[in-house]
């Protein structure tokens, strides 16, 4: 059964560093996300991209952070200048389509530290 | 206000009894999706399965069911016959049918853990 991919599985990192995370979406999903959950607390949207571009980005997804699609495989979340507040894990997802029935498939998440 | 709901931050089950978790939602778009997922220990988020706000019959997949009641707004997850493979985090989500990439947003999360 197809699924998403995310490496690595956890990250460490100084802060003011930069990180990458990156994640393979199921192969004919057209729609991807990026989710973070702070420790015990709950998932939280960050940003949605469609067709190379970012469709919809929380206020959580400033500018520290971007994503990219660098090939037609990997979808990727950087972040430029890490600070201790982005400790959590980070999940992506993608669905074949933005409609309100499509189910979103997460990958078994990156758990990012900051020190 | 919140839109997902879930007001059990844990729950305790014996092995083989069905177990409700209640989720409720807040949204005034006639068109949604709700979605329950399982979080195990080891953290990754499992998809479970899906109602949608049209459907007339309440989903089922398995041992799980969802209980909709969409006049309450509630969509309340029941697993039957519970495994010790159940003890999770479950949370409730949805899918409204806006913005352009309509995102899901989560409730908290009722931690389930099924006793022998």
């Amino acid at each position: 059964e197809p699924e998403v991919t995310q490496t690595p599985s956890h990250q460490v990192t100084q802060m003011g560093q930069e990180v990458i995370l990156r994640c393979v979406p199921i192969s004919n999903h057209l729609y991807f996300y990026w989710y973070r959950q702070i420790l015990g607390q709950k998932v939280e949207f960050l940003v949605s991209f469609y067709n190379n571009e970012i469709s919809e980005k929380s206020e959580i997804f400033d500018d520290q952070f971007s994503v990219e699609r660098p090939d037609g495989s990997n979808f990727t979340l950087k972040i430029r200048s890490t600070k201790l507040e982005d400790s959590a894990m980070y999940f992506c997802a993608s669905s074949v389509d933005r409609s309100y029935t499509d189910t979103q498939y997460f990958g078994p998440g990156t758990r990012l530290t900051v020190l | 206000a919140q839109k997902i709901t879930q007001t059990q931050p844990g729950m305790f089950v014996q092995e083989k009894e069905a177990v409700t978790l209640d989720c409720t939602y807040d949204t005034s778009d006639p068109s949604y999706g709700l979605f329950w997922y399982k979080q195990p220990s080891s953290g990754e988020m499992i998809f479970l399965i899906y109602q949608g706000s049209y459907d007339q019959q309440n989903a089922t997949e398995g041992r799980y069911s969802l209980n909709f009641q969409k006049a309450r707004k509630s969509a309340n997850l029941v697993i039957s016959a519970s495994q010790l493979g159940d003890s999770a985090m479950y949370f409730c989500a949805m899918r409204e049918n806006t913005g352009t990439a309509s995102k899901l947003t989560f409730g908290t999360g009722t931690r389930l853990q099924v006793t022998l």
